[in-house]
């Protein structure tokens, strides 16, 4: 079974507006990621907040966390139609250290 | 190039045969992981390990499927007796010791059972 849920399910957005998107889990974590993919390819890291940080920011990513909600969110500023791609969250518990447990993901579409 | 690289990147097999994919993680790196992923769903944890030792499988993991990292190198995942519903994209991935790393994946073993 996957361990988190992200939402929505799919975004379709313009060129220059904010995409967010939703990633609620069930454990307590050790950290909490956020990976891309695009179509049929491998997963690409963006950015990876810790259980004790609220807030990070990457370039146009911005990601926040709230361990009493179990859930975060993230934030890409001033989409570009090359961010079309799948996001997905992935979870690492504090009592599996070794595996990142991944959400079902969010289809973002960017149109020109 | 020294990401993770896999091999096949596709593959189709019949019903009932035996199947290998190889991973070839990045060369510092002792974590190794296998997924599985399916269309329009997130990946699936299967199994990792920690140099040569196997330290967790998922129970997704059936008899028919084994993974082996003899040299704590690179790593194979053997199905035995495919069926129709192993059809789905085999992902590897690996990372540097300890919990506060990201992974690292390959581009995938794409699998389709006829």
């Amino acid at each position: 079974s996957q361990q988190g849920e992200e939402d929505p399910q799919a975004l379709s957005i313009q060129e220059g507006e904010n995409a967010t998107m939703n990633c609620s889990y069930k454990t307590s974590i050790n950290n909490l990621q956020w990976y891309r993919q695009n179509s049929g390819r491998g997963l690409v890291h963006l950015i990876l907040i810790r259980s004790n940080e609220r807030e990070k920011h990457s370039g146009r990513l911005r990601v926040t966390l709230d361990t009493s909600k179990k859930s975060s969110s993230l934030l890409i500023t001033a989409s570009r139609a090359a961010d079309t791609a799948s996001y997905f969250c992935a979870t690492v518990p504090t009592d599996s250290w070794g595996k990142l447990q991944f959400g079902a993901g969010t289809q973002v579409v960017v149109t020109p | 190039d020294t990401g993770v690289s896999q091999d096949p990147r596709h593959k189709i097999t019949k019903r009932g045969q035996n199947v290998t994919f190889r991973c070839d993680p990045i060369s510092e790196h002792n974590r190794l992981y296998w997924y599985r992923q399916t269309l329009g769903q997130g990946p699936e944890f299967l199994t990792y390990f920690q140099n040569e030792a196997q330290l967790e499988k998922s129970r997704l993991l059936s008899d028919r499927f084994s993974a082996e990292r003899p040299k704590g190198s690179f790593s194979t995942l053997e199905i035995q007796r495919t069926e129709q519903g192993d059809s789905a994209m085999y992902l590897c991935a690996s990372s540097p010791e300890g919990s506060r790393t990201e992974a690292f994946f390959g581009q995938g073993t794409r699998l389709t059972v006829v």
